[in-house]
């Protein structure tokens, strides 16, 4: 168990419809990472969070968006949801935003549209 | 553009064999390489590099670095079963230091 505790396991919705994703990171960890995980693709970074602010941005479609708490747990949120943001969505965490810190991933959120 | 490449893509081998998985990757500002392996969920953290020829060792697994040539492998000796996984590769760097970069992987099956 990493210590990263991301709900729900599994969640199925309609085209349209929104989401939020959550994500608990791993006690002492300040930087949380949200990867999207499709079949015909490998981990692709949405974004960093790291002590409440924006670190950084990868492939985040505009319909989505994120923000970390106060108390460091982050909500991925999802809007107008096509069948093609059908996936695993994981959440990560790091002490630091530093090189020496390995991220350490939940279990996932598997997101089906339909 | 950063890019990490993985191969083989696929490996099938018996219980007992030796295997060695290749990642190379071309990223900006290159800072450590970390090597994970996913079974069916979330991807577990094995190995993080940061300096060439220094060789980890975790039981039978081993990984190297060489940042000159910009490629990693990691070796597994006497696999079993339960080495059955995914493995990822996935170097730190870019505009961030914290962000990975995650390469497609290789599927390793290992028959008993």
């Amino acid at each position: 168990d990493s210590g990263v505790t991301q709900t729900p396991k599994h969640l199925i919705t309609a085209t349209g419809q929104r989401v939020t994703l959550r994500c608990s990171p791993r006690s002492g960890d300040l930087s949380v990472y949200w990867y999207q995980q499709s079949l015909d693709q490998g981990l692709q970074f949405l974004i960093q969070y790291y002590n409440g602010e924006e670190r950084a941005k990868g492939n985040i479609l505009e319909r989505f968006s994120a923000q970390q708490f106060p108390d460091l747990h982050s909500e991925l949120n999802l809007s107008s949801l096509e069948l093609g943001d059908s996936a695993l969505y994981f959440c990560a965490s790091s002490v630091a935003d530093s090189p020496g810190s390995p991220l350490h991933f939940g279990n996932g959120t598997r997101l089906t549209v339909t | 553009e950063d890019k990490v490449v993985q191969s083989p893509l696929s490996l099938v081998v018996h219980e007992g064999d030796t295997v060695t998985l290749n990642c190379s990757y071309e990223v900006t500002n290159f800072r450590s390489l970390l090597w994970y392996k996913q079974e069916k969920k979330a991807p577990t953290f094995l190995f993080m590099l940061t300096s060439s020829g220094i060789e980890k060792k975790s039981g039978r697994l081993s990984s190297i670095l060489d940042k000159k040539e910009l490629f990693s492998i990691l070796n597994i000796t006497a696999t079993q079963t339960g080495d059955s996984a995914v493995y990822l590769c996935a170097p730190k760097g870019g505009s961030t230091l914290g962000r990975l970069y995650f390469g497609r992987g290789t599927q390793l099956t290992v028959w008993p």
